[in-house]
């Protein structure tokens, strides 16, 4: 079951770059898509999610960008920092349908540099 | 800020034995999940929990495994007779609603299995 994919297992950025995390699906039903954090020994933090009737949202530092057509979205970190080193998770939902779970894919782990 | 909290941290049983994994949600909260992710795949759904009721859950989730909100802060996984492949991380997570809200996440249980 490969319906959310993060085609990317690592990523490293100096501190103060942008960070760029990619996230694909294949499943046309989802409508909100969420990015959590997680630290070793910890579970996975919410970071900052958009529904399908969006294309970006902005939180502080993190943006989220959502491309239907291509079903594909993406996590911008800027500036990164070192306290964003982490696994990053990208999870998806079919909140119309009822729905309760969220499908995840298996992570990007980022590495910012100092 | 309110955090779900699971115990315990770590968990060690013999196979063939029962395990109970303890969960405190946020306290408003109102629907319940377990996930669980076995060392290097994704994040699995595993069962959602509303109103004392199971609402959805996966393939995973057989006979072996049973949920339970014994009162008005726990929220419980058990499961009856532990194989191996049991071994894992085990999330709690809760929402107030249902929609566009994110899941929040406890920090896990490891299930290990001897």
């Amino acid at each position: 079951d490969q319906q959310v994919k993060q085609n990317s297992p690592s990523l490293s950025v100096q501190e103060g770059r942008i960070s760029i995390l990619n996230c694909d699906y294949t499943n046309s039903m989802f409508d909100y898509f969420l990015w959590y954090k997680k630290y070793p020994a910890e579970g996975p933090t919410f970071l900052i999610s958009i529904s399908s009737i969006k294309d970006k949202n902005e939180d502080g530092r993190f943006t989220v960008f959502l491309n239907k057509s291509a079903k594909h979205l993406s996590l911008h970190i800027v500036p990164s920092q070192p306290g964003d080193s982490a696994v990053y998770f990208c999870a998806a939902d079919h909140t119309q349908g009822g729905s309760e779970k969220l499908v995840f894919g298996k992570g990007t782990k980022l590495t910012v540099n100092p | 800020e309110p955090e779900v909290t699971q115990t315990p941290s770590h968990q060690v049983t013999q196979m063939g034995q029962e395990v109970i994994l303890r969960c405190v949600p946020i306290s408003n909260h109102l629907y319940f999940y377990w996930y669980r992710q076995i060392l290097g795949q994704k994040v699995e759904f595993l069962v959602s929990f509303y109103n004392n009721e199971i609402s959805e859950k996966s393939e995973i989730f057989d006979d072996q495994f049973s949920v339970e909100r014994p009162d008005g802060s726990n929220f419980t996984l058990k499961i009856r007779s532990t194989k191996l492949e049991d071994s894992a991380m085990y999330f709690c997570a809760s929402t107030q609603g249902r929609g566009l809200e994110p899941q929040h996440f406890g920090d896990g249980t490891r299930l290990s299995i001897l």
